[in-house]
């Protein structure tokens, strides 16, 4: 499976700043995702990440509280915009590659954001 | 919408006991259904897979079974160890050609020494 990595692994940040995340992945796939999880609770889906076109949201979420970017088949970032006490939650980055012989998705380690 | 939910929130089982652990599905298109891992502080693992053609797949000490009839998809471990302590999320897929997941509440499993 590919090996997937975030950057940052946590953070702290005020309310009303932006966290930029970054998620790289060892190989080129064909899909990424994001998702937030938020405390003690299970993952939503934020978003499928097109590369060379823009983001497909899942209902609740918009491109400007969380803009992606995926300017190429192995990077993607995703920005939390505004931030408020509500963005605390851990943001997960996945791939899927549908070349494989499994459509399965593997997930990063996460960035845990605490929002002050 | 449609959402997959497990039956139990929290496991504890015995240190080499098996365990077993539930989901319910309710979006009968899914046709694939994968058991994810979390440990603390980690992301979900990938565990084990299968296929709505399906209804058992083996992997190593893990078992997942899945019943159409009942929309029920079940995990199986056999002889818990205290590494298989975490949480164990089921996700679906909606369809075939739907590539994004739908995840379960999640189940944490405690294993006692």
């Amino acid at each position: 499976s590919a090996v997937i990595s975030q950057k940052p692994s946590r953070d702290i940040c005020q309310r009303g700043t932006s966290l930029t995340i970054q998620c790289q992945v060892d190989s080129q796939v064909t899909m990424m995702f994001w998702y937030r999880q938020q405390p003690g609770q299970s993952l939503t889906l934020i978003a499928t990440a097109n590369q060379g076109s823009e983001a497909t949201y899942e209902s609740g979420f918009v491109i400007d509280k969380f803009p992606i970017s995926r300017p190429n088949l192995t990077f993607s970032t995703l920005t939390v915009s505004n931030m408020s006490p509500e963005d605390s939650s851990i943001y997960l980055c996945s791939v899927e590659d549908l070349g494989a012989a499994q459509e399965t998705q593997y997930f990063g380690p996460g960035t845990r954001l605490l929002v002050l | 919408g449609e959402s997959v939910g497990l039956h139990l929130p929290t496991l504890s089982v015995q240190e080499g006991d098996n365990s077993i652990i539930n989901c319910a599905y309710s979006n009968s298109a899914s046709d694939y259904f994968i058991w994810y891992k979390q440990e603390s502080g980690k992301g979900p693992q990938f565990i084990i897979d299968i296929r709505s053609n399906m209804d058992k797949r083996q992997g190593q000490r893990v078992t997942v079974l899945l019943n159409k009839t009942v929309k029920h998809l079940s995990l199986q471990i056999a002889a818990t160890q205290p590494g298989d302590s975490a949480v164990y999320f089921c996700a679906e897929n909606g369809g075939a050609g739907s590539y994004q997941l739908t995840f379960g509440k999640g189940t944490k499993l405690s294993v006692i020494p």
